[in-house]
């Protein structure tokens, strides 16, 4: 089964300091791996997709996110946090369903604050 | 215009009722779902249609009942509510024909039961 680990609960930042949140991944396959985002009270938005082109990804608001098969990862990076990022980001992992559709696999979430 | 919308946005009731939530998307998707999240922000699917066919169903208690009118519409019927059913439940959609499509999210379902 795909499984995905996000390595910490919890990120604290200060406003214009760069973002790492980490993510590792397991896979049987060639995996398609996702970050979404979840502000307060709103439902998911998706930030960036890598579905086996380009192994580093850019996706909205300035974020961008490498994948990296030797170390099975996918971290999601900014150069410089804005208040606005703060929220609650998820990585996410496909895998087939018993019927051969995809379905999504969701991380434990990260928290990322961000501070004056 | 909202991509995926839910109702109702609030949801508190008894133990023991019943409760419908509905989900529309105006995307012309093909494929909706329904994901329950919990207390402690984790998300999991619960169901998938395919043009009003059922593709996915996770061990979900047969207490809760999807139905598809149409390939717009996904509702979420839970009979003999339970504490532990209380959670965010979203919708989201996308088109899956010819491959793996990004999933479009409703602003979530808070449902407390008391």
């Amino acid at each position: 089964a795909q499984s995905v680990t996000q390595l910490d609960s919890h990120v604290s930042v200060s406003e214009g300091t760069p973002v790492l949140l980490r993510c590792n991944y397991s896979s049987s396959y060639s995996p398609s791996l996702f970050w979404y985002v979840q502000h307060p009270n709103k439902g998911l938005q998706l930030l960036l997709k890598y579905t086996s082109a380009a192994t580093l990804v850019k996706g909205i608001n300035g974020f961008e996110a490498e994948f990296k098969k030797s170390e099975t990862s996918f971290h999601l990076t900014k150069p410089s946090a804005h208040m606005s990022d703060a929220a609650e980001y998820f990585c996410v992992v496909t895998e087939l369903s018993s019927g051969g559709y995809n379905k999504l696999i969701f991380g434990a979430g990260t928290r990322l604050a961000v501070h004056p | 215009d909202t991509a995926v919308s839910q109702t109702p946005k609030y949801l508190v009731t008894q133990m023991g009722n019943d409760k419908s939530i509905k989900c529309e998307q105006n995307l012309g998707h093909d494929t909706m779902y329904w994901y329950k999240q919990d207390s402690k922000k984790f998300l999991k699917i619960m169901f998938s249609y395919n043009n009003k066919e059922l593709i996915i169903n996770e061990t979900v208690p047969n207490r809760f009942s999807p139905k598809s009118p149409d390939k717009a519409h996904l509702n979420l019927h839970i009979n003999s509510l339970e504490l532990g059913d209380s959670a965010v439940y979203f919708c989201a959609s996308s088109h899956e024909r010819g491959g793996l499509k990004t999933q479009y999210f409703g602003p979530g379902t808070r449902l407390l039961v008391l």
